[in-house]
């Protein structure tokens, strides 16, 4: 599995764009890169995942740099119902788990 | 609502007795996956199976065992319970479970507690 190293945490004030680092440098050809985001104790929710290219859908975006090394998921315009914790995960290809790190404790402020 | 459910939402029981978590897949779904939350080792996988067939195996205990039936609905049983099995137990679905890691729907979790 892909290692994967985020922030512990990050204050982003409502209505502006919360932008989330990740990096994952021993990533490999065929793993895709995953976020979900875990509001107090309820089930991870998915929320986007990519292998090469920058995606978008109704909930985020994703950037991934050129290298796969790293990648940075984008809420465009963030509430204070985005306030959660946010996991990026490197997986797929051969391997069918998801493996959770700490991932980073987002906080929207009024 | 992900469309994963998951009985019952929580359970106490004590040392040494055993207990039986059951999860729905979102409907269409053929894998599905158990995890464990507990404070200090954050989420772990524990097992998955795909179309009532074991798929992969995390960091599961010998204690403790699932499996998914003919309807896909999986149970998750737990035996000899002790302390340090507290935890939330989350169930989560996903179309497929082959070659490649689709995105999983999660549950809202089983919270045990062993006393």
């Amino acid at each position: 599995d892909a290692k994967t190293t985020q922030p512990p945490s990050m204050d982003c004030a409502e209505g502006r764009a919360a932008n989330l680092p990740c990096n994952h440098s021993t990533i490999s050809g065929n793993e895709y890169v995953y976020w979900y985001r875990q509001i107090h104790s309820q089930g991870p929710q998915y929320i986007i995942h990519g292998l090469k290219n920058n995606e978008t859908n109704e909930m985020a975006s994703l950037i991934i740099t050129e290298d796969r090394k790293s990648s940075t998921l984008i809420l465009p315009h963030a509430t204070l119902r985005d306030t959660a914790v946010y996991y990026c995960i490197g997986g797929g290809g051969s391997n069918y788990k998801l493996t959770f790190g700490k991932g980073t404790l987002l906080t929207v402020n009024p | 609502d992900s469309g994963v459910t998951q009985t019952p939402k929580h359970l106490i029981t004590a040392t040494g007795q055993r207990v039986t978590l059951r999860c729905s897949p979102r409907s269409g779904d053929l894998s599905v996956y158990w995890y464990q939350q507990s404070l200090d080792q954050g989420l772990q996988f524990l097992i998955q199976y795909y179309n009532g067939e074991e798929r992969a195996k995390g960091n599961i205990l010998e204690r403790f065992s699932a499996q998914q039936f003919p309807d896909l609905h999986s149970e998750l049983n737990l035996s000899s319970l002790e302390l340090g099995d507290s935890a939330l137990y989350f169930c989560a679905s996903s179309v497929e479970g082959g070659m490649y890691t689709y995105e999983q729907y999660f549950g809202p979790g089983t919270r045990l507690t062993v006393t």
